[in-house]
């Protein structure tokens, strides 16, 4: 189990730039998250996924905002037209959920995160 | 949607010593952990707690869901558990099973 990684783990970017992370979960997990961390609070969740299927969607989440998990295991989230406002940590993380857990046990486990810069 | 509060805000403690932390919810919840932010921004997991009382060497939780409240217990504080400690719950007809945090506790103990 080599948990979950993240990819780059630093960006720094110039305004108006797209940027592109990638998030590689625990292997037979099924669902994936995406959260958004900035300074001094504690991270909101943008997005998910289970297997290749978009669930849902964050208000945070604008139209310049793309995720992906094209074939249910690593997934992609794209910013396009970077502006200041986004500079945070970008989080991962991934679960072994559904309803046929008992107690529908669903812990979450985070990758390392993408600090991204936009100057 | 639910809320999450948590206290104190900032903990400053002498190594050795003994401490709690509270996490408060506003509704009832599928699912509460508490984690512990490294100062490189790796989110460890400490409990998946959503009810009852676990323990893992110097650390315990209690979640009394029924009061709407988890406590986390750290005893001989050393340097290395210093740091931020989040309480994060999944609430039941939530979007997404997202998990829903806590603005964190942040932890400095000194030697």
């Amino acid at each position: 189990d080599t948990g979950v990684s993240q990819n780059p783990r630093h960006k720094i970017t110039k305004r108006g730039q797209n940027v592109t992370f990638r998030c590689d979960p625990i292997s037979e997990h099924n669902r994936l998250y995406w959260y958004r961390q900035t300074l001094g609070q504690g991270p909101e969740f943008l997005t998910y996924f289970q297997n290749e299927a978009q669930l849902e969607k964050s208000r945070l989440l604008s139209d310049r905002f793309s995720a992906e998990r094209p074939k249910g295991s690593f997934s992609t989230l794209e910013i396009q037209r970077t502006e200041q406002g986004d500079s945070a940590m970008y989080l991962c993380a991934s679960s072994l959920g559904g309803r046929l857990l008992a107690g529908g046990l669903n812990e979450q486990f985070f990758g390392p995160g993408t600090r991204l810069t936009v100057l | 949607g639910i809320q999450v509060e948590q206290s104190p805000p900032d903990l400053i403690l002498q190594e050795g010593a003994n401490s709690t932390l509270r996490c408060n919810f506003s509704d009832s919840v599928n699912n509460l952990q508490w984690f512990h932010q490294n100062p490189w921004g790796q989110l460890i997991n400490l409990f998946y707690i959503p009810s009852g009382t676990k323990q893992n060497g110097r650390l315990s939780a209690t979640t009394v869901a029924t009061e709407r409240y988890s406590l986390l217990y750290i005893s001989s504080s050393q340097t290395t558990d210093s740091g931020v400690y989040f309480c994060a719950v999944e609430a039941p007809n939530q979007a997404g099973t997202a998990l829903i945090f806590g603005k964190g506790t942040t932890l400095s103990v000194s030697s």
